[in-house]
């Protein structure tokens, strides 16, 4: 079975400053992906990044950059120069790349940024 | 391209009423998810349908929750009879066959059981 954990409910960043949110996941398969989405106050969710587990080079999206460890099976989102509009709820998932489609989320950190 | 259609975008009714929510996912898209998600569950997984079929309903609450999509563009999930604790967001996500591709949701449905 899979799982992910995101063991910072709530996280508070300053306007222009970096910010990282954690994620760990446990799978039993071999291959499979990674993502994040945000949900902002308008609950949209909209996919930030994604990471592919067989790749070592970690994925960047702009001012979002992941450090992806597979052996420690952690991957963290960082946001460079944060800005208003990324305050929102952000969460973790893992999908595996045959077998079931099903995506686990994790519970999601909210992130506050401060102007 | 349009994305995940559902509506109603919200629904306010009395605990005992039937409640249907509708989704229409994207177009090409095989696979349809269906999520609730509270304050205190998170997001959820209800259940999830492969070209039209049921795949895992392990996630549906209860007998009160059915979920039907009767042809690639269409799902319907529905609750009869609606109970005050269904309150919540439900979401509609689809996504294509090859694994990297995330999946996209609709904007959801607010439900609020009275």
């Amino acid at each position: 079975a899979q799982t992910v954990t995101q063991s910072q409910p709530e996280m508070s960043v300053q306007e222009a400053e970096t910010v990282t949110l954690s994620c760990t996941y446990d799978t039993s398969e071999s291959d499979y992906y990674l993502f994040w989405y945000k949900q902002p106050p308008s609950r949209q969710m909209i996919l930030v990044i994604r990471q592919e587990a067989y790749k070592q080079q970690n994925a960047t999206e702009n001012r979002f950059s992941v450090n992806f460890q597979k052996a420690a099976k952690s991957f963290s989102l960082k946001i460079s120069d944060s800005q208003l509009g990324d305050a929102a709820m952000y969460f973790c998932a893992c999908r595996a790349t045959s077998g079931t489609y099903k995506y686990i989320f994790g519970t999601g950190t909210r992130l506050k940024v401060l102007a | 391209d349009a994305g995940v259609i559902q509506s109603p975008r919200h629904e306010v009714t009395e605990m005992g009423q039937e409640v249907t929510l509708r989704c229409k996912p994207i177009s090409g898209h095989d696979y349809l998810f269906w999520y609730r998600q509270t304050m205190m569950r998170g997001l959820e997984l209800l259940i999830y349908f492969n070209n039209n079929v049921p795949i895992d309903d392990s996630g549906m609450p209860e007998d009160r929750f059915s979920a039907k999509m009767p042809n690639a563009s269409f799902s319907t999930l529905k609750i009869q009879p609606s109970e005050p604790r269904d309150s919540a967001v439900y979401f509609c996500a689809s996504s294509s066959t090859a694994s990297n591709q995330p999946q996209h949701f609709g904007d959801g449905t607010r439900l609020s059981i009275l």
